[in-house]
């Protein structure tokens, strides 16, 4: 079964500083992948997403990740964060035809101004 | 284009009743997907609908069910409610065309059971 994992429950960082959340997934197929952020009071957004191509994908509001197929993961990064990027961030994967999203338990981000 | 929408926005019920939730996916959209949020389960996925068929579904009892309508909107009922049924429910829509599978999130209904 897919299952996907992210290695920070909470992580906390002052404004400036860079960022990087874990993924892994496990599938052993084809697989698209993707993060989104849900903002205090906030619905789910897509933050960014991997079909195929270039692994280093990047999204909204400064955020890229790269897919690396051989570690299965897609880990986010930004290099600079701000306190408006406070908010719980999910990675969440579909393998092959299938449409369902399998989300990670999600990390939460403060960051102190 | 209007995002997704979900109505109610908040229900309270009691154990063992019954009650249905709506969703209007973005226009153009023919999948809707459904998952539950909770605290300690995280994000869970319920079914999928496309063009009135079911075609995926997650691993819940059979008192949650869903259907699709001809304009694509979606509604899922759950039966004899649970306390454990106590979350926020969020509805997905995706264009599910071929290699497309980005879904868009509706602001949820947070149902709580007492």
């Amino acid at each position: 079964a897919q299952s996907v994992s992210q290695h920070n429950h909470h992580v906390i960082l002052s404004e400036a500083a860079s960022l990087e959340l874990g993924c892994n997934y496990s599938y052993g197929g084809t697989v698209n992948l993707f993060w989104y952020v849900q903002y205090p009071g906030q619905h789910l957004q897509l933050l960014l997403k991997y079909f195929s191509g270039d692994p280093l994908v990047k999204g909204i509001k400064g955020f890229e990740a790269e897919f690396i197929k051989s570690k299965f993961s897609f880990n986010l990064r930004k290099p600079s964060v701000q306190w408006s990027d406070t908010a719980e961030y999910f990675c969440a994967v579909t393998g092959g035809s299938q449409g369902n999203l399998i989300f990670g338990k999600g990390t939460k981000l403060s960051v102190k101004p | 284009k209007a995002g997704v929408t979900q109505t109610p926005r908040y229900l309270i019920k009691t154990r063992g009743q019954q009650v249905t939730l709506s969703c209007s996916p973005i226009s153009g959209h023919r999948s809707v997907s459904w998952y539950q949020q909770t605290p300690g389960q995280g994000l869970q996925f319920l079914f999928e609908y496309f063009s009135e068929t079911q075609r995926n579904k997650g691993n819940f009892p059979g008192r949650f069910s869903g259907r699709q309508f001809s304009n694509s909107r979606s509604e899922m009922n759950v039966s004899t409610l649970e306390l454990g049924d106590s979350a926020l429910y969020l509805c997905a829509s995706s264009p599910r065309t071929s290699g497309t599978y980005e879904q868009y999130f509706g602001p949820g209904t947070r149902l709580t059971v007492t």
